[in-house]
């Protein structure tokens, strides 16, 4: 099925720099969400994004919703160890009931 | 607000076995709950979409008399994987919604078919 480009892949970065990921579509969404997934674990909403150009953020997190309506943007401020995990974009239109899941960047800390 | 429970978190059984997993939003009612499957290193895969009292919609290549999903309530799913087999071995991932609103996640189930 489709899946969005999320980039990059993976990252290491060391404890207290910032980092910046997007997530990249052919398509256009209305709605664009940033979930974080710990191993064995389930995703969680960290960020839900609703109009072109929003920019939202929750603590170190900053997210934007590009103005196209075809990528978003994520930056995490002064990282800490526990911010390693994996990282998903998620877009999705109103009226729809599929959500299109990025493939993930996978972030590591290094203290 | 908005949490998701999923039981159980583990499962280690022989193949041919059914497997029952459950997917419950605890606080809030949920309109739409879906199921998906993760490989190790991926992204999550839809495998269905169910709606409350009635039949869920299945992804394509994905066999609805392998996964049955049942959703009684406004609060309950599950996901039965009949006759299991190695291959059916996964982490299987359930989440629910409100109309428009975000999809929350469940745990995931370690499925292990031996």
């Amino acid at each position: 099925g489709q899946q969005l480009n999320q980039s990059p892949q993976s990252m290491f970065i060391q404890e207290g720099e910032d980092v910046s990921m997007n997530c990249t579509s052919s398509s256009i969404f209305n709605t664009w969400l940033w979930y974080k997934q710990d191993p064995g674990e389930g995703p969680v909403l960290l960020i839900a994004l609703y109009k072109a150009g929003e920019l939202t953020s929750n603590g170190r997190l900053t997210a934007q919703f590009g103005i196209t309506r075809k990528d978003s943007f994520l930056n995490i401020s002064a990282s800490i160890p526990s911010d390693v995990g994996i990282y998903f974009c998620a877009g999705h239109n109103s009226g729809t009931y599929k959500y299109i899941f990025g493939t993930g960047t996978r972030l590591k800390v290094l203290a | 607000g908005a949490v998701v429970s999923q039981h159980p978190s583990r499962v280690i059984c022989k193949s041919g076995t059914s497997v029952k997993i459950e997917c419950r939003s605890l606080d809030f009612q949920a309109t739409t709950m879906f199921w998906y499957r993760q490989f190790p290193k991926q992204s999550l895969m839809l495998m269905a979409t169910s709606n409350e009292g009635s039949k869920a919609t299945y992804e394509q290549g994905v066999e609805k008399d392998k996964f049955l999903i049942n959703h009684a309530s406004l609060t309950l799913s599950t996901l039965t994987v009949t006759s299991a087999h190695p291959e059916d071995s996964s982490f299987y991932i359930c989440s629910a919604r409100l109309t428009d609103q975000p999809q929350h996640f469940g745990d995931g189930t370690r499925l292990s078919i031996l």
